[in-house]
């Protein structure tokens, strides 16, 4: 069966920290992965990775995919209070309409 | 205003009372479709919709179903909640050319449904 897997489950850092999420999958039809931010209630979309190797930059978060071992890295540099969130990371298949998550990491920026 | 909008946001019921939740988007997006979501197990498809003539069934769709009124309108509806449906729900639009993938989700602000 199709599965994501995400880690930690919950993080707690304080303001200035790096942060590294982590996401693995064991998925048929592989299409793309995706991560997005949910912080209070609709999670919000922040990068589409298809290709290994290839580093998507957003402002302080980065991220990259590794399509050989079967898994995706999120990075937040310098995290601040505002990056307090739950991130999900899904995979795309083809030949599939049903994306699958992963549970999520919650992330406690404390001050 | 949103995009996708969801209503109600909120909504607390008894065992086995019908309930509606209703989405409409204005995105101009063909595919939609509700997620439910519970800790620790992410979000779960129920029901996807590409047109308003065609839906289909996800990992869990038992005990729901849906209608899609309009390009615009797709609603979720619970005939006999139970109290294993407290969950958040989501809908979302999907804009992908071709089969057979989702692509980027576009999610509503959720509605919190709690059944006693």
């Amino acid at each position: 069966e199709d599965k994501v897997v995400q880690s930690p489950l919950s993080l707690v850092v304080h303001e200035g920290d790096t942060v590294t999420l982590n996401c693995s999958y064991e998925v048929t039809n592989f299409r793309s992965l995706l991560w997005y931010k949910q912080e209070k209630k609709a999670p919000t979309f922040l990068f589409m990775l298809t290709s290994s190797g290839i580093e998507k930059k957003s402002g302080r978060l980065s991220s990259i995919l590794d399509k050989k071992e079967l898994f995706s890295i999120l990075n937040i540099t310098a995290t601040q209070t505002g990056d307090s969130a739950v991130y999900l990371c899904a995979v795309d298949r083809y030949n599939n309409n049903d994306m699958r998550f992963g549970a999520g990491t919650r992330l406690t920026v404390k001050p | 205003d949103a995009d996708v909008t969801q209503t109600p946001r909120n909504r607390i019921t008894k065992t086995g009372k019908r309930i509606m939740l209703e989405c409409s988007q204005t995105k101009g997006h063909d595919r939609m479709y509700w997620y439910r979501q519970d800790p620790g197990l992410g979000l779960r498809l129920i029901y996807y919709s590409f047109d308003v003539k065609d839906i289909n069934k996800g990992e869990i769709s038992d005990g729901y179903s849906v209608s899609r009124q309009a390009q615009a309108k797709f609603s979720l509806s619970l005939e006999s909640a139970i109290p294993n449906q407290t969950a958040l729900y989501f809908c979302a639009t999907s804009d992908i050319a071709g089969t057979g993938a989702v692509g980027e989700l576009f999610f509503g602000e959720g509605s919190r449904l709690t059944v006693l």
